[in-house]
């Protein structure tokens, strides 16, 4: 079965704060790899994706790597903002079309 | 990025009755949709591939007569729980991939169905 997981579930850090936020998948034969974000009762905004040819994305004070081999990805949060409290969600694509899903990290960034 | 919409946010019925709930991408073609399912503190669960022109492809255990798919256009694709019942309250959400198989896949802004 090609799981995703997601550790830790939750995280509360205070603001200013480097983080990492872990996921890990059983199958390295990806498509790709995106990380989203979900505020409570939202749907899904789209924060990085990356190519199963690439190691890592940036976008502003968030980098992602990907690790096929290990079948592990990181997302980095710099300099955490009260504003960045959310659900991470890290996604897989195995199959060409729709995407695994981990359970996501719930982050509470704390002023 | 390219904008999923979908309609309604809210939706509250009353058992028995049916809901449609709508899937729109606004700025690209969608030949593939897809509709997830979402339980409270829980991830996203694949119910259906929407596919344009063609019947969905479900997901094993999701009821293909309860949850039926229509992609009639590139840019539409509609979810309508059929005679629902409380145990289908949930959180939908649709998502659309802009191009091929390696493009970022982008998500509506979710449905939250209650049924009393």
């Amino acid at each position: 079965k090609q799981e995703v997981t997601q550790i830790p579930a939750a995280l509360s850090v205070p603001e200013g704060e480097n983080l990492v936020l872990n996921c890990s998948f059983t199958d390295s034969a990806i498509y790709n790899l995106q990380w989203f974000r979900q505020d409570p009762g939202k749907g899904l905004t789209s924060l990085l994706l990356i190519q199963s040819s690439q190691r890592e994305q940036t976008s502003g004070r968030l980098n992602a790597s990907l690790d096929k081999s290990s079948g592990r990805s990181t997302l980095y949060i710099a300099a955490s903002q009260p504003g960045d409290s959310a659900t991470y969600l890290c996604a897989v694509n195995y199959s060409g079309y729709a995407l695994n899903f981990g359970k996501g990290t719930s982050l509470l960034v704390t002023p | 990025g390219a904008v999923v919409s979908q309609h309604p946010s809210r939706v509250i019925c009353k058992s028995g009755t049916s809901v449609k709930i709508e899937c729109r991408s606004l700025d690209f073609q969608a030949t593939t949709m897809f509709w997830y399912r979402q339980f409270p503190k829980q991830s996203l669960m694949l119910m259906a591939t929407s596919n344009e022109g063609s019947k969905a492809t479900y997901e094993q255990g999701v009821e293909k007569d309860k949850f039926l798919i229509n992609h009639a256009s590139l840019t539409l694709s509609t979810l309508t729980v059929t005679s629902a019942h409380p145990e289908d309250s949930s959180f939908y959400i649709c998502s659309a991939r802009e191009s091929g198989y390696t493009g970022e896949l982008f998500f509506g802004e979710g449905s939250r169905l209650t049924v009393l």
